[in-house]
């Protein structure tokens, strides 16, 4: 049974760097039929797509994040990870790492989530 | 890459059945058939109940369906269970390697 689990930081500083990592077991990410995403909820809100990454380590972003994220793949330690910079608090929010199936394009597969508070 | 558009919130009675709608552009839900739906109870992570438009994961319940005309996909759930009420997103395939979601739709079976 595959199993995604998100870790890092609760708490990020104002204008401070955002980074999560999310370790795959249970399965390969080194596997051509996914990506492998991150989506974000804030308090209350809906879900946010921020990107994907492919296991070659190409990278795919929502424009309206994209100058602010990074998505790399570790593929010898079958965890993928998030960067987002000059955070504030409107990027206070529940981070899903999740597995995304090319064909078809759904996620099958999501993390526990983990909240992150951006706060002073 | 705006969100998509659904009802913030829907509601009916148990046995009943119910619409949700998404509505979305030309370049996303009606350029692609690569419509999903997915489920959530609160401070629980998203569950897939349809792909590609109207289909189903094995384990979902057949009371879930989906479609799609133009530039709008629907969910529809029949017989409405209590266990049913939850918030239901869209999400559509948006070229480019990018998909993008609904704002998401709160379902109370009263």
């Amino acid at each position: 049974q595959l199993q995604l689990h998100e870790s890092g930081p609760g708490l990020v500083k104002p204008s401070e760097t955002l980074s999560l990592t999310c370790n795959v077991s249970g399965g390969s990410i080194n596997n051509n039929a996914y990506y492998w995403g991150w989506i974000r909820q804030a308090p209350g809100k809906g879900l946010e797509t921020i990107g994907s990454v492919y296991h070659s380590g190409r990278a795919y972003y929502n424009p309206s994040l994209n100058s602010r994220v990074t998505i790399s793949v570790d593929t010898s330690k079958n965890q993928f990870s998030l960067k987002m910079t000059s955070v504030t608090a409107a990027d206070t929010a529940v981070y899903y790492c999740a597995r995304l199936v090319i064909r078809g394009v759904k996620i099958d597969y999501w993390g526990q989530g983990a909240l992150v508070t951006v706060s002073s | 890459q705006s969100a998509l558009t659904q009802p913030a919130s829907v509601s009916g009675s148990p046995g009943q059945s119910i619409t949700i709608s998404c509505t979305g552009t030309s370049r996303d839900v009606g350029n692609y058939n690569l419509v999903s739906w997915y489920q959530q109870y609160p401070g629980r992570a998203p569950k897939l109940i349809i792909h590609e438009v109207n289909e189903r994961p094995s384990g979902v319940s057949d009371r879930f369906s989906g479609s799609k005309s133009g530039n709008t996909a629907s969910l529809t759930i029949s017989g409405l269970q209590t266990e049913d009420e939850a918030d239901y997103y869209c999400c559509s395939y948006a070229g480019t390697s990018t998909w993008v979601f609904g704002g998401g739709t709160n379902l109370t079976v009263l």
